[in-house]
C-alpha cells in the first residue's frame, strides 16, 4: 500500500546551522507534497508545498527539493532558529478531484535548535 | 487559509460510554474530510475518509463499529467512538481539503478512564 518514510527520526542542530529532513514515497501516482509544523498538542500547520511538475520550491528561510524518479522529497531550513523546534511531517497525496487532501504521512522528524 | 473546526478539544470518559467528536469546515464545503489518530510523538495516522452522503472508507486495521463516521452536511463529520476503552485514549484530528490543501481541526485530545 501506499507509504513514506522520513529520516531522520530526531535532528539536533545549533542555532545558525541547517536542517535537512529526507522522505521518500512508494506511490508513483502521488503529485502532492507538503510539509507540516507541529507543536505539541497543537495542529499540524503547512510550512511549505511541492508539487510534481515543479523540481524546488523556496519560501524564505525554508527550501523543499522533489526527485520523482527517485520518489524522495527534502526539506531544507537555513539559518535555524530556536522557534523553528518542533515536529515536522512530510505528506504524500494523489491531487486529484476524488483523492484531493487524503495525505498519508511520514513518522515525523522532531527537530530542536539549540541556542 | 480556510478553517476547521474540531469540539471538543478533550473529553475524558468511562469505560464502555462513547464520545462523539465533531469536524467543521467553517468558511467552505467539504465532500470530503479525513479523520486521523495520533499516539504520543508519533505521526498521524489515516483512520477512514468521511463523504458526504455515504459510507465512510475505512483504512485496514481500523474497526468501522468502533470509530462511527457521520458525514451528513457538506460541513459537518462526527467521529463516534463508541464502547471506549483505555486503549482507544489518544489525539484525534480531522482535516479537510480544499482543492489539494489539508486544513485541520485543532484537535480532540481522548481520555477513558
Amino acid at each position: 500500500g501506499e507509504n513514506v518514510e522520513q529520516h531522520p527520526s530526531t535532528l539536533s542542530v545549533q542555532e545558525g546551522d541547517s536542517a535537512v529532513i529526507k522522505c521518500t514515497y512508494s506511490d508513483s501516482a502521488s503529485n502532492y507534497f507538503p510539509w507540516y509544523k507541529q507543536e505539541l498538542g497543537k495542529r499540524p500547520q503547512l510550512i511549505i508545498d511541492i508539487r510534481s511538475n515543479v523540481g524546488e520550491k523556496k519560501d524564505q528561510r525554508i527550501a523543499v527539493t522533489l526527485n520523482k524518479t527517485a520518489k524522495h522529497f527534502s526539506l531544507h531550513i537555513t539559518e535555524t532558529q530556536p522557534e523553528d523546534s518542533a515536529v515536522y511531517f512530510c505528506a504524500a497525496s494523489r491531487a486529484g478531484h476524488n483523492q484531493g487532501g487524503k495525505l498519508i504521512f511520514g513518522q515525523g522528524t522532531e527537530l530542536s535548535v539549540k541556542p | 487559509g480556510a478553517v476547521v473546526s474540531q469540539h471538543p478539544s478533550r473529553v475524558i470518559c468511562k469505560s464502555g460510554t462513547s464520545v462523539k467528536i465533531e469536524c467543521r469546515s467553517l468558511d467552505f464545503q467539504a465532500t470530503t474530510m479525513f479523520w486521523y489518530r495520533q499516539f504520543p510523538k508519533k505521526s498521524l495516522m489515516l483512520m477512514a475518509t468521511s463523504n458526504e452522503g455515504s459510507k465512510a472508507t475505512y483504512e485496514q486495521g481500523v474497526e468501522k463499529d468502533k470509530f462511527l463516521i457521520n458525514h451528513a452536511s457538506l460541513t459537518l463529520s462526527t467521529l463516534t467512538v463508541t464502547s471506549a476503552h483505555p486503549e482507544d485514549s489518544s489525539f484525534y484530528i480531522c482535516s479537510a481539503s480544499r482543492q489539494t490543501e489539508a486544513f485541520f481541526g485543532q484537535g480532540t485530545r481522548l481520555t477513558v478512564v
